[in-house]
């Protein structure tokens, strides 16, 4: 178990619809990533909050958001859900900011979207 | 552009039979190196991290090393619960235009045969 919480487990859901994955980060650790997981693309990076800031962004689509509130737990918005978001999505927490803390990843939401 | 190369795609092995996994890279600066092992269905955990050329780490039958333009794991006299994708990531150093990257690999599906 490495600390990091997500819920829901699994979402099934229909295409145009708009989601909400949950995230708590271990205990200390001040920032959350979230990553998208397909079959044919692997982990893909999407954003990154350090202490409640927006810290880094990768190839987040625009219908996608997200955002870390105070007490750190982080929450990923996604909209007008399309056959393709369908996928693993997982959330991971390091004690910083830099490219040089190893992550730990919670055990992900898998979103089926139908 | 950045990018990760992981082969193989696939290796099976015997249990005690020694082999490798590499992680070849191509970055403008590298700030850090990660491997990660991923059982299906969960999310990956952390195994090591590696900052510089020439640098080594040990945990268990895992070694990693690492030179400027590939990383190896070297798994030795594995055992069937060694059983696992493993998950190469790097993390590109900061460009001007401010954005971070962390890029993972597609992964090596490692099964050991008892």
């Amino acid at each position: 178990d490495s600390g990091v919480t997500q819920t829901p487990k699994h979402l099934i859901t229909a295409t145009g619809q708009r989601v909400t994955l949950r995230c708590s980060p271990r205990s200390g650790d001040l920032s959350v990533y979230w990553y998208q997981q397909s079959l044919d693309q692997g982990l893909q990076f999407l954003i990154q909050y350090y202490n409640g800031e927006e810290r880094a962004k990768g190839n987040i689509l625009e219908r996608f958001s997200a955002q870390q509130f105070p007490d750190l737990h982080s929450e990923l918005n996604l909209s007008s859900l399309e056959l393709g978001d369908s996928a693993l999505y997982f959330c991971a927490s390091s004690v910083a900011h830099g490219g040089r803390d190893e992550q730990y990843f919670g055990p992900g939401t898998r979103l089926t979207v139908t | 552009e950045d990018q990760v190369t992981q082969s193989p795609e696939a290796l099976r092995l015997q249990e005690g039979e020694s082999s490798s996994l590499n992680c070849s890279y191509t970055v403008s600066g590298l700030r850090g190196l990660f491997w990660y092992r991923q059982d299906p269905g969960k999310g990956p955990e952390f195994l090591f991290t590696l900052y510089s050329a020439g640098e080594e780490k040990e945990k268990e039958r895992l070694k990693a090393t690492l030179t400027k333009k590939e990383s190896f794991l070297h798994i030795t006299a594995p055992k069937p619960e060694d059983s696992a994708t493993y998950l190469c990531a790097v993390h590109p150093i900061l460009r001007t235009s401010g954005t971070y990257k962390y890029i993972f690999g597609t992964g090596t599906r490692l099964k050991v045969l008892a």
